[in-house]
């Protein structure tokens, strides 16, 4: 069965710093798609980066990427030049095509001014 | 384009209860997911229904049931509330059935007394 897994329930960055949440899972797939979303304090999901499992390279939107170790099914997102608004919960998820997300309990991230 | 919609926003109801919850996808999306989300347990998938039909199904009780109409609105109803039901109820929609991406709607808080 899948299952993701973000071991840091809590996390906290200085504004400016670098942040990596960590998130792992588990598939006998070759062939998947896996997420970062982010959940702000208004309750609004939003997708923050996508990776497909067939790519190499490690998927990049702006301030956020990630590290993508198919062999070690890990999938983590380092947010670079944190900023007060990406204060939020984040989420980690898998996908196999054409069946449910699964979800990770995510990690909540605080910005210190 | 209008953005997800769900309502009510915030329900209160009484154990062994019923309740509907009302979902409207992003004009064009015809997949339709919905999630239940508790701290600790983070995002757990309900169901997922496609042009009126279930395509995929969670791990919840029979109480939990679901449809979709022709204009590919979706309502979920769970009977015989119980405590444990208290969650916020987060709606998705997909252009299609194994999209890779979902958008999320804001959510229903039901807290059940």
């Amino acid at each position: 069965a899948q299952t993701v897994t973000q071991s840091q329930p809590e996390m906290s960055v200085q504004e400016a710093e670098t942040v990596t949440l960590s998130c792992t899972y588990d598939t006998s797939e070759s062939d998947y798609y896996l997420f970062w979303y982010k959940q702000p304090p208004s309750r609004q999901m939003i997708l923050v980066i996508r990776q497909e499992a067939y790519k190499q390279q490690n998927a990049t939107e702006n301030r956020f990427s990630v590290n993508f170790q198919k062999a070690a099914k890990s999938f983590s997102l380092k947010i670079s030049d944190s900023q007060l608004g990406d204060a939020a919960m984040y989420f980690c998820a898998y996908r196999f095509f054409g069946n449910q997300f699964y979800f990770g309990t995510g990690t909540s991230l605080t910005v210190i001014p | 384009k209008a953005g997800v919609t769900q309502t009510p926003r915030y329900l209160i109801k009484t154990r062994g209860q019923q309740v509907t919850l009302s979902c409207s996808p992003i004009s064009g999306h015809r997949s339709v997911s919905w999630y239940q989300q508790t701290p600790g347990q983070g995002l757990q998938f309900l169901f997922e229904y496609f042009s009126e039909t279930q395509r995929n199904k969670g791990n919840f009780p029979g109480r939990f049931s679901g449809r979709q109409f022709s204009n590919s609105r979706s309502e979920m109803n769970v009977s015989t509330l119980e405590l444990g039901d208290s969650a916020l109820y987060l709606c998705a929609s997909s252009q299609r059935t194994g999209a890779h991406e979902q958008y999320f709607g804001p959510g229903t808080r039901l807290t059940v007394t």
